[in-house]
């Protein structure tokens, strides 16, 4: 049963365009939602964060967005960057103190 | 200065055998866990301690056992391994406020490879 779900098992986007990827929960409870970067061989990087109270937080080139009412949340990288090819890990606070974690999704920046 | 450390890194060994892996954190905090990343690169909870306390045991074999001598220190130690026990193993931390812990901070991983 999986909590967290990331459908897109890869993304390919060109340096310079906008990367999109995206997560979808199933458990309204979760208040808290995280990305994380991570390199082969390495272990994850905390990228950026959002409260379940907010529908936007943004950072530099990375922007989470979060819909609620569709459980939804998107990572959003402007411009993409080579650097950036890597896995990156949606997951969610939920009760207990866990994070629950889905999937990954690999992206590849083409130059 | 490494945040999250690990020994070892890589960690060969015969079915049956008894092994431990390290971790220690520098970054003061107060909570620290144990995940594996299994072949779907799934991450999953195994362990949690908050100042020396376990607060999440989630369901593993018996045959791990996590030790926290101190709160910079988790140790997860394995008995009579066995072939499905090879994967990934991560350790990371993080501080608490109150009930709630905020971002994690990993150690590269312990990749483990049962023979």
């Amino acid at each position: 049963d999986q909590q967290v779900k990331q459908n897109s098992p890869s993304l390919s986007v060109q340096e310079g365009r906008i990367s999109i990827l995206n997560c979808d929960y199933t458990n309204s409870m979760f208040d808290y939602f995280l990305w994380y970067k991570k390199y082969p061989a390495e272990g994850p990087t905390f990228l950026i964060s959002i409260s379940s109270i907010k529908d936007k937080n943004e950072d530099g080139r990375f922007t989470v967005f979060l819909n609620k009412s569709a459980k939804h949340l998107s990572l959003h990288i402007v411009p993409s960057q080579p650097g950036d090819s890597a896995v990156y890990f949606c997951a969610a606070r939920g009760s207990n103190y866990q994070l629950i974690w889905g999937a990954g999704t690999k992206l590849i920046i083409k130059p | 200065d490494t945040a999250v450390s690990q020994t070892p890194k890589y960690l060969v060994t015969q079915m049956g055998n008894d092994k431990s892996i390290k971790c220690e954190q520098n970054l003061g905090h107060d909570t620290m866990y144990w995940y594996k990343q299994d072949s779907k690169k799934f991450l999953k909870i195994m362990f949690s301690y908050n100042n020396k306390e376990l607060i999440i045991n989630e369901t593993v074999p018996n045959r791990f056992s996590p030790k926290s001598p101190d709160k910079a220190h988790l140790n997860l130690h394995i008995n009579s391994l066995e072939l499905g026990d090879s994967a990934v193993y991560f350790c990371a931390s993080s501080q608490m406020s109150g009930k709630y812990s905020y971002e994690q901070y990993f150690g590269p991983g312990t990749r483990l490879t049962v023979t």
